[in-house]
């Protein structure tokens, strides 16, 4: 069954404390994403991965982690640094950079 | 002025009504289009995706994108409550450049 996982679904954090999500694909995708997704808000691009051991920030990176040391795995640590970490989480993963994305199910982190 | 506009709604329709939602864009390199639906907290899901001009039909979806203008359409025939979601619309140039996507319209499918 190919497709992409996000663990935890629901996350709870104390504030001042590093976070990492979990994202992994089965579907041999080169590049892999990570959005974030605000209460009535469109998709922010956090980092993007075009291939293994090489990413880019995205359009809201202050505050964020990634590392990519395996085709399958991108995970996003959210940092004490970042200000405003509540929010849902989505992991993606395309061919290309340019072509179609498939998402995963999300997490939702909540930091109080 | 963003790259991808994208009326947020909330559109509300009777069951059975035609849809018609709608993107409009400023990149003329923008080639690739795609089209995806995302329940209240789940993640987007891919509709329907399109690299030409003129209709494409996957069952009650038909994506139509007319380039000279700039503006792409899902319709969604016989709609159901079903499809009450968001529907997010994306498109890039190619070439490794990445897509961009519109921050979506809220569909209510009222029965």
């Amino acid at each position: 069954d190919g497709g992409i996982t996000q663990s935890p679904k629901y996350l709870f954090r104390k504030e001042g404390q590093n976070v990492t999500l979990s994202c992994e694909q089965n579907l041999n995708h080169d590049a892999m994403y990570w959005y974030r997704q605000d209460p009535g808000q469109g998709l922010r691009l956090i980092y993007y991965s075009q291939i293994v051991n090489d990413f880019q920030k995205g359009d809201i990176a202050e505050g964020y982690s990634v590392s990519r040391e395996k085709k399958e795995s991108f995970p996003l640590t959210v940092t004490s640094a970042q200000k405003n970490p509540t929010a849902f989480y989505l992991c993606a993963s395309s061919n290309r950079v340019d072509y179609e994305q498939y998402f995963g199910p999300g997490t939702r982190l909540t930091v109080t | 002025q963003k790259e991808v506009e994208q009326d947020p709604g909330p559109l509300s329709v009777p069951e059975g009504a035609i849809v018609s939602l709608n993107c409009t864009y400023s990149n003329s390199a923008f080639q690739y289009f795609m089209w995806y639906r995302q329940y209240s907290r789940k993640g987007p899901e891919l509709l329907m995706y399109t690299y030409s001009s003129g209709n494409k039909e996957d069952g009650r979806f038909t994506a139509q994108v007319d380039k000279s203008s700039k503006y792409i359409s899902l319709f969604i025939r016989d709609s159901q409550p079903s499809d009450s979601a968001t529907y997010l619309c994306a498109m890039s140039a190619g070439g490794y450049q990445k897509v961009t996507f519109g921050t979506g319209t809220k569909l209510q499918v009222i029965p």
